[in-house]
């Protein structure tokens, strides 16, 4: 059964850092794209950044871009986010989702984490 | 960019009514060497995170009621559940898999009349 925990979410500052992850079981996480997509409260979704099963390649949402970077361990079969400059609008919860073989859509999802960016 | 549009924004059903859902693309996402439309349907219920339903715009996921179809190609694409029930209740999202930037419509609200 594939299985995606994410953790790490908070309330933070703006301006502040924070780093989420999300670990994977069930399959074999080195194979598979995985991506970042989050919901602001009473919101729709919006996808946030993916990377490669390697790692070699990244890619991010213009609201995103220069301010998250996303990364990923395949030994440990986690997935990072690393999120910086944080500003109110990136209140969120950040749910982690697996790809589909190397097209852009998925098909599993992790429960999400909150992310509260208030002073 | 590939911008999703949906309609209506929400919807009452009767149970076992049919409930109709449109997504439209601003660009066509119809990949013509394989004539395939790379689209999704995502179902996201209360407090839960999105379950797909249906991809390539009309391919039921394993283990969805029969109950849910897509259809469309193009631009152009609608999700019908056939006889609502009271589980279907949730807002459905389209999605584009046609470009990396994996854009989401902005959901449509299903309730019960």
């Amino acid at each position: 059964e594939v299985q995606l925990l994410e953790s790490g979410g908070d309330v933070i500052q703006p301006g502040g850092s924070l780093r989420l992850s999300c670990t994977a079981a069930g399959f074999t996480f080195s194979r598979y794209t995985m991506s970042w997509v989050r919901q602001a409260p009473g919101k729709g979704l919006e996808w946030v950044s993916a990377i490669t099963d390697s790692g070699g390649a990244t890619s991010y949402a213009d609201s995103v871009k220069g301010r998250f970077t996303i990364s990923r361990d395949n030994s440990k079969n986690t997935l990072y986010l690393q999120m910086n400059s944080l500003r109110a609008e990136d209140t969120a919860i950040y749910y982690c989702a697996k790809g589909v073989s190397s097209e852009y859509r998925f098909d599993y999802w992790g429960q999400g984490t909150l992310v509260t960016v208030s002073s | 960019d590939i911008v999703m549009t949906q309609s209506p924004d929400s919807l009452a059903v009767s149970l076992g009514e049919r409930a109709t859902i449109n997504c439209k693309s601003s660009q066509s996402v119809l990949y013509s060497s394989n004539n395939k439309n790379y689209l999704a349907w995502y179902q996201q219920r209360p407090g839960q995170p999105p379950k797909v339903l249906i991809n390539w715009a009309s391919t039921r996921e394993s283990g969805v009621p029969d109950r849910f179809s897509g259809s469309g190609s193009g631009t152009d694409f609608t999700l019908t559940i056939s006889s609502l029930q009271a589980e279907d209740v949730a807002v459905y999202y389209c999605q584009q898999y046609y470009d990396n930037l994996r854009t989401f419509g902005p959901g449509t609200k299903v309730e019960i009349k």
